[in-house]
């Protein structure tokens, strides 16, 4: 069975500091790997798409990774700034589940990033 | 852009009541589905629906719950006989097609709160 982990749980940074995001896996055979943003009390909002066959992925200050044969991604913030405060979320599409295309949630990092 | 719309933001309901929580996927996307994140849990993934039929659910989706896309445009989540339990945000999502580069896009939830 697929498990998602993400560690740490929360992170408090100043601003301007980069950071790295932690997401595991449990099963290499996924599709991809999607990282999301959730505000509290708001919905998902996709950041980055890694397909299984790609290493990493950029959009401006952030950059995802993929190590699909150790389990793991990494999602880089370069230059943090207040506005990143947010949970982030990592979700996998697992090969074994039929492709319907349902995603396994990790448990998110909530970030605080202070002036 | 376009996005998943989803209505009502908040609901609150009494205990055994039947509520229904609507969604508008992307009009061109063929994949549909309903999570589901407890507060301070993770996100749950409950059904996925393509073709007008469920293509997959969780052990959560019991007998009360039910999936439907009435008229082309809407998807919705009936809950017969809401229980404390259910009490969480639901999510609707939607996707185009199940290729491996293609993103899910969420919407920004219900908040349904059973007292």
């Amino acid at each position: 069975k697929q498990e998602v982990t993400q560690i740490p749980a929360a992170l408090s940074v100043p601003e301007g500091e980069n950071l790295v995001l932690n997401c595991s896996f449990t099963d290499s055979a996924i599709y991809n790997l999607q990282w999301f943003r959730q505000d509290p009390g708001k919905g998902l909002t996709s950041l980055l798409l890694i397909q299984s066959s790609q290493r990493e992925q950029t959009s401006g200050r952030l950059n995802a990774s993929l190590d699909k044969s150790s389990g793991r991604s990494t999602l880089y913030i370069a230059a943090s700034q207040p506005g990143d405060s947010a949970t982030y979320l990592c979700a996998v599409r697992h090969l074994g589940s039929g492709n319907t295309g349902k995603l396994i949630f990790g448990q998110g990092t909530t970030l605080q990033v202070k002036p | 852009e376009p996005e998943v719309t989803q209505t009502p933001s908040h609901q609150v309901t009494q205990m055994g009541q039947e509520v229904i929580l609507r969604c508008v996927p992307i009009s061109n996307h063929l994949y549909f589905y309903w999570y589901r994140q407890i507060l301070g849990q993770k996100v749950e993934f409950l059904v996925s629906f393509y073709n007008n039929e469920i293509s997959e659910k969780s052990e959560i989706f019991d007998d009360q719950f039910s999936v439907e896309r009435p008229d082309g445009s809407n998807f919705t989540l009936k809950i017969r006989s809401t229980k404390l339990e259910d009490s969480a945000m639901y999510f609707c999502a939607s996707v185009r097609d199940r290729g491996m580069n293609t993103e899910a896009f969420f919407g920004q939830g219900t908040r349904l709160t059973v007292v």
